[in-house]
């Protein structure tokens, strides 16, 4: 009930298509839903977040989508680059027990944009 | 403000010896995380530290592995008598009051010969 699983594993899209990638989760007390983007040989940097009292938020060209009752969200990267090649990690925060939230994460999805 | 920092960014160790990672958080965060990544896999959590205390260490190996966040200082993972399986790279992690939105560093990357 803790996971969250993502999918697909690897992904490869043309440039300027669209890229789309998946994450479901069971445990309906999660309540902050972050994306990650990881570039080889670096740390992961936040890309982009949602509460589910929405079911969309976009920035620039990256959009999360939130099915509350579906219990998934999704990121769509629109006109995709080679620039945005990298592995993408959708994770999902609870409040712990002494208050502090704690992030369950997705395995990854390797993205390759081919020019 | 500068980022978290982590040192060293590459550390070779031979089997039996030790390994000593440190991280600083961001200025003003007092939360920290250390997470685990294997080549082409995804991130998994070790432990959650505040400042002098482990909130939460249950992905951590309960033998060989220890960490610290002192009053004073960089937040440090410690792995005792490296095995080559403990070759992987190492983030940390910290932010400011919630776990929510976490602010990484650029990775440790321990190889054991």
């Amino acid at each position: 009930q803790q996971q969250v699983k993502q999918s697909p594993q690897s992904l490869i899209v043309q440039k300027g298509g669209i890229s789309i990638i998946n994450c479901a989760y069971e445990n309906t007390a999660f309540d902050y839903f972050p994306w990650y983007q990881q570039f080889p040989g670096k740390g992961p940097a936040l890309l982009i977040a949602i509460r589910p009292d929405v079911s969309e938020k976009k920035e620039g060209r990256f959009t999360i989508s939130f099915n509350k009752s579906a219990k998934q969200f999704s990121l769509h990267i629109m006109d995709s680059q080679p620039g945005d090649s990298a592995t993408y990690f959708c994770a999902a925060s609870i409040k712990g027990g002494d208050s502090n939230y704690q992030l369950i994460w997705g395995a990854g999805t390797k993205l390759i944009i081919k020019p | 403000n500068a980022g978290v920092m982590q040192n060293p960014r590459h550390l070779v160790r031979r089997r039996g010896q030790e390994a000593r990672l440190r991280c600083s958080p961001m200025k003003g965060h007092s939360h920290v995380y250390w997470y685990r990544q294997l080549p082409e896999e995804g991130l998994k959590f070790m432990v959650y530290l505040q400042k002098e205390n482990i909130i939460d260490e249950s992905g951590m190996p309960k033998e060989r592995f220890s960490a610290e966040f002192p009053k004073e200082g960089p937040s440090i993972l410690r792995i005792q008598q490296v095995v080559r399986g403990d070759s992987a790279a190492y983030f940390c992690a910290s932010s400011p009051n919630y776990g929510g939105e976490l602010f990484f560093g650029e990775g440790s990357r321990l190889t054991v010969l």
